[in-house]
């Protein structure tokens, strides 16, 4: 199985500045058919989580453009421009690749 | 508008068993691979089973297996997962979501608690 390993678990960010976490992969996530499946998710507080991110850097629909996917083969980054108060959270990282088997990175939570 | 909602969670006792559905809707059901994905209290999220639209195929997560049965009724527009067998780590909230072609899970119902307690 492929495991996902996230960094840092935790970050305390400020508001209006930017804020960036990793995704690493235990195994090169690029499939036989060329596309990366890597997607992005956050969960506010209280919530179930939603999609941000699908592709590496596809934005979902709604999603806000403050939030950008970066990286390839086994290492990705989320980061996000101009942190706001709504982004307070826990992001995860998922690796589609293996379908239909999917795992998880821990998860890293943003507090302001 | 993709809406998934999810019942059938509560209380049970270790060794007992549960049935939580899904009714969806906003979309066309048969046309989708489901998940099951589970998070227990304060944790990450953990993938559990998904489905093939058609049901022929039904892929687990290792600490399921045997315990845990994924079903749909496309003519009800539902998922279903039948759990046995129940141990207190199975406690979590249990989320439905959907499985699209190209990008992984894509929407989230609100989740089911189920708590495995004597």
């Amino acid at each position: 199985d492929i495991v996902m390993t996230q960094t840092p678990l935790s970050s305390p960010v400020t508001l209006g500045q930017p804020a960036s976490i990793s995704c690493s992969s235990s195994q090169s996530l690029v499939h036989s058919d060329g596309n990366t499946y890597l997607s992005w998710l956050q969960q506010r507080p209280g919530q179930p989580p939603r999609l941000l991110i699908y592709k590496i850097s596809n934005r979902f629909s709604g999603v806000p453009d403050r939030f950008s996917g970066s990286g390839a083969g086994t290492d990705f980054t989320l980061k996000i421009s101009r942190v706001e108060a709504e982004d307070v959270g826990v992001y995860y990282c998922m690796q589609a690749t293996q379908f239909p088997l999917y795992t998880f990175g821990q998860g890293t939570k943003l507090e302001i | 508008e993709v809406q998934l909602v999810e019942s059938g969670g509560g209380l049970v006792q270790p060794g007992g068993s549960l049935r939580l559905s899904c009714a969806a809707s906003g979309f066309t059901f048969s046309n989708y691979w489901m998940s099951w994905v589970r998070q227990a209290p304060g944790k990450g999220l953990e993938w559990v089973a998904n489905i093939k639209p058609d049901g022929s195929e039904k892929y687990y997560v290792d600490s399921v297996k045997g315990r845990f049965t994924i079903s749909r009724d496309n003519a009800k527009n539902s998922l279903y997962l039948q759990m046995n067998s129940l141990r207190a780590e199975d406690t979590a909230v249990y989320y439905c979501a959907r499985d699209s072609p190209g990008v992984g899970i894509d929407y989230w119902g609100q989740g089911t608690l189920v708590t495995v307690s004597s």
